[in-house]
C-alpha cells in the first residue's frame, strides 16, 4: 500500500513560470514532510521540508504548501529556471525521524526554454 | 568537503557471487540508511542503523545484510545476489536521525 503518492510521473513547464509538483499521503501519522530533488547519477539532495503544525515554508524560489485536511502537500518553484530540470521526490515520516521515512515515485520535472 | 562515498559505483556480478557495497560518511553522522531505487517503484528502504552496532530492518531487507562496526562506515552485503537485486543503491546519513539525509551517488548494480 503506498503511502506516499506522487500522481505526476512527469511535468513540462516553460522557463520563468511557475512549477507546482504535488504529493499526496495516506498515513495520518505522518508529520514531517521533505522534499528532494535528483539529477541523472547523482544521488537525491534535501531541498526544503515541513512539518506538521506548519502549512508553509518557504526557501528562496521553492515553497511547500501542506493541507492537513486533504492529507496533501505540494511544492512551488517561482520562477521555474533550467537549473530545475530534475526528479523530484515527496518523503514523509513520523516524528521527524529518518527511521521511517517514506518516499514518493517521484515526479520528473522538465523546464522548457 | 561533506560526503558520502560509495563503492563501486557500477558492478556486474552473476547470481550467487557475494558482494559488498561499501558506504563511508565524514560528517560524524549517527543515523547511516541503504536504499533502492527501482523504475516505478522509488526510493525503497533496505535497513538502517541508529549509531554503532545497532541496525534494523526497512520496507525490503530480505536478501541482504549490514554491519555498524564503526560510526563512518555501513556496508551492505548480498550474501546470494540473484537478478531481482538488479537496482541503483543509494547509501544515505543523517545528523541524529531526522528526515534531511545526505546521499552518496550510488552503485548501479546488475546480477545476470
Amino acid at each position: 500500500d503506498q503511502q506516499v503518492k506522487q500522481n505526476s510521473p512527469s511535468l513540462s513547464v516553460q522557463e520563468g513560470r511557475i512549477s507546482i509538483l504535488n504529493c499526496d499521503y495516506t498515513n495520518s501519522m505522518f508529520d514531517y514532510f521533505l522534499w528532494y530533488k535528483k539529477y541523472p547519477a547523482e544521488g537525491p539532495t534535501f531541498l526544503i521540508s515541513i512539518s506538521s503544525i506548519k502549512d508553509k515554508n518557504e526557501d528562496g524560489r521553492f515553497t511547500v504548501f501542506l493541507n492537513k485536511s486533504a492529507k496533501h502537500l505540494s511544492l512551488h518553484i517561482v520562477p521555474s529556471q533550467p537549473g530545475d530540470s530534475a526528479v523530484y521526490f515527496c518523503a514523509a515520516s513520523k516524528g521527524g525521524g529518518a527511521d521511517g521515512l517514506t518516499f514518493g515515485k517521484g515526479t520528473h520535472l522538465i523546464i522548457q526554454p | 568537503e561533506a560526503q558520502v562515498t560509495q563503492n563501486p559505483r557500477y558492478l556486474i556480478t552473476v547470481t550467487g557471487k557475494k558482494l559488498t557495497v561499501t558506504c563511508s560518511q565524514n560528517m560524524n553522522h549517527e543515523y547511516m540508511s541503504w536504499y533502492r531505487q527501482d523504475p516505478g517503484l522509488g526510493l525503497r528502504q533496505i535497513y538502517y542503523s541508529m549509531n554503532v552496532e545497532v541496525t534494523d530492518k526497512g520496507d525490503v531487507p530480505e536478501g541482504y545484510k549490514v554491519s555498524r562496526k564503526e560510526k563512518r562506515n555501513f556496508p551492505l552485503i548480498l550474501e546470494s545476489p540473484s537478478p531481482n537485486q538488479t537496482s541503483l543503491y543509494f547509501c544515505a546519513s543523517s545528523q541524529g536521525n531526522t528526515g534531511e539525509l545526505f546521499f552518496g551517488e550510488g552503485s548501479r548494480l546488475t546480477v545476470l
